[in-house]
């Protein structure tokens, strides 16, 4: 079964610096997202990607954050000034985009900001 | 009002015992809904649709009552593989059909 794969599993990085999280989506999905999870907390929104371009983003998703996707297959995150409160699991899923179909998300990044 | 709202529990229940949980939701014009199982730091799984007509997987059961904005999941002969937290989700109205997620209702079968 096709599976959306996330990279690095866990990083760790320091307060003030720049991380970039990775995704490979399911190929033949159209709608792309990135949620987090803070420990402990629900899993939350943060934006959809469809077609080469920002569909939604929620208020969390300021602009410290960018999304991409550059070659077609990628999909990333980049967060770009990290702060101790991004710490969280990030997750990444995607979708066939119908409005009935669920999302299918990647095994997630586990952002550790120090 | 939560745009999706879950009694987090925990339910403590024994093996074999039948438990239900139930989810409100705000938006009366959504459209899908799912339940999602999440175990402790994982991602997000799908384990079922709810349709409006309800419908069962195996010891798995999904409602719907569109008219009180609420859904139901119920599992019978529960498992100790079954604890986990489980995700009311609700497909947003809008262009992108992002998931809004409920809280979670956190399941712990003993043996």
């Amino acid at each position: 079964e096709p599976e959306v794969t996330q990279t690095p599993s866990h990083q760790v990085t320091q307060m003030g610096q720049e991380v970039i999280l990775r995704c490979v989506p399911i190929s033949n999905h159209l709608y792309f997202y990135w949620y987090r999870q803070i420990l402990g907390q629900k899993v939350e929104f943060l934006v959809s990607f469809y077609n080469n371009e920002i569909s939604e983003k929620s208020e969390i998703f300021d602009d410290q954050f960018s999304v991409e996707r550059p070659d077609g297959s990628n999909f990333t995150l980049k967060i770009r000034s990290t702060k101790l409160e991004d710490s969280a699991m990030y997750f990444c899923a995607s979708s066939t985009g119908t409005g009935v179909s669920p999302l299918h998300f990647g095994n997630g990044t586990r952002l550790t900001v120090t | 009002r939560k745009e999706v709202e879950q009694d987090p529990g925990p339910f403590n229940v024994p093996e074999g015992a039948t438990v239900a949980f139930n989810c409100t939701y705000s938006n009366s014009a959504s459209q899908s809904f799912f339940w999602y199982r999440q175990d402790c730091r994982k991602e997000p799984k799908l384990l079922m649709s709810v349709y409006s007509s309800g419908n069962e997987d195996g010891r798995f059961t999904a409602q719907l009552n569109r008219a009180s904005q609420y859904i139901s999941l119920l599992i019978r002969d529960s498992k100790l593989s079954d604890s986990a937290t489980y995700l009311c989700v609700v497909i947003g109205m809008d262009s992108s059909y992002k998931l809004i997620f409920g809280s979670g209702t956190r399941l712990l079968v003993r043996p």
